[in-house]
């Protein structure tokens, strides 16, 4: 059974377009992030929700918006993409603690590709 | 904010060889985190270390964790084709919520 998924796992679109990456996990952790690795393979956070609530917000346009309908899925949002945006975007969870150490179980990417 | 240095950046060894790959970050660690990215796939996570002078092995993989908690160094011995992949090394920042911050990955290519 698959712990962390994600949909779609390749993604081509056009510049401008609007475009949403799929998230789910099924291990009933309280906290799920998006990280997105570039094309030197450098893996950075963007964003991390914690029952449904915003936690971490690094310097990421406001075009990217998560949403997280219920703690087992935080989608993300891409508006008007741009040709910097190409990536591999990996969603990943982790177990509820109140501490920073619980171990992150990440999902097999989604590659963005904008042409 | 920290940030994680591996070396090398890149290996190609002969199977059956050991190899080390170093992970140094600019401040003290409190929790070091071993990742492996086989292409088209996700991170799997191989190994945590916290405690100063740590380590862990699983199957032919060792961690350690410095005393100085700064560095960390991953150990594979009699390198297989199977471990072939981009190591990572990630830092848990202190007192915030999870948030790991990745080092710039060593590629480990592994020949017959």
């Amino acid at each position: 059974d698959t712990a962390v998924s994600q949909t779609p796992k390749y993604l081509v679109t056009q510049m401008g377009n609007d475009k949403s990456i799929k998230c789910e996990q099924n291990l009933g952790h309280d906290t799920m992030y998006w990280y997105k690795q570039d094309s030197k393979k450098f893996l950075k956070i963007m964003f991390s929700y914690n029952n449904k609530e915003l936690i971490i917000n690094e310097t990421v346009p406001n075009r990217f918006s998560p949403k997280s309908p219920d703690k087992a899925h935080l989608n993300l949002h891409i508006n008007s993409l741009e040709l910097g945006d190409s990536a591999v975007y990996f969603c990943a969870s982790s177990p509820p603690s109140g501490g920073p150490r619980e171990t992150q179980y990440f999902g097999p990417g989604t590659r963005l590709l904008v042409l | 904010s920290q940030e994680l240095e591996q070396s090398p950046q890149s290996l190609i060894v002969q199977e059956g060889k050991n190899l080390t790959i170093n992970c140094t970050s600019s401040k003290t660690l409190y929790g070091l985190y071993w990742y492996k990215q086989k292409y088209g796939e996700g991170l799997i996570f191989l190994m945590m270390l916290q405690k100063g002078g740590e380590e862990k092995s699983h199957e032919k993989i060792t961690a350690k964790l410095d005393e100085k908690k700064q560095q960390s160094s991953l150990h594979i011995t009699a390198s297989q084709p199977s471990h072939a992949g981009i190591y990572l090394c990630g830092a848990v920042s202190t007192g915030t919520a999870s948030k790991l911050t990745f080092g710039t990955g060593t590629r480990l290519q592994v020949t017959l």
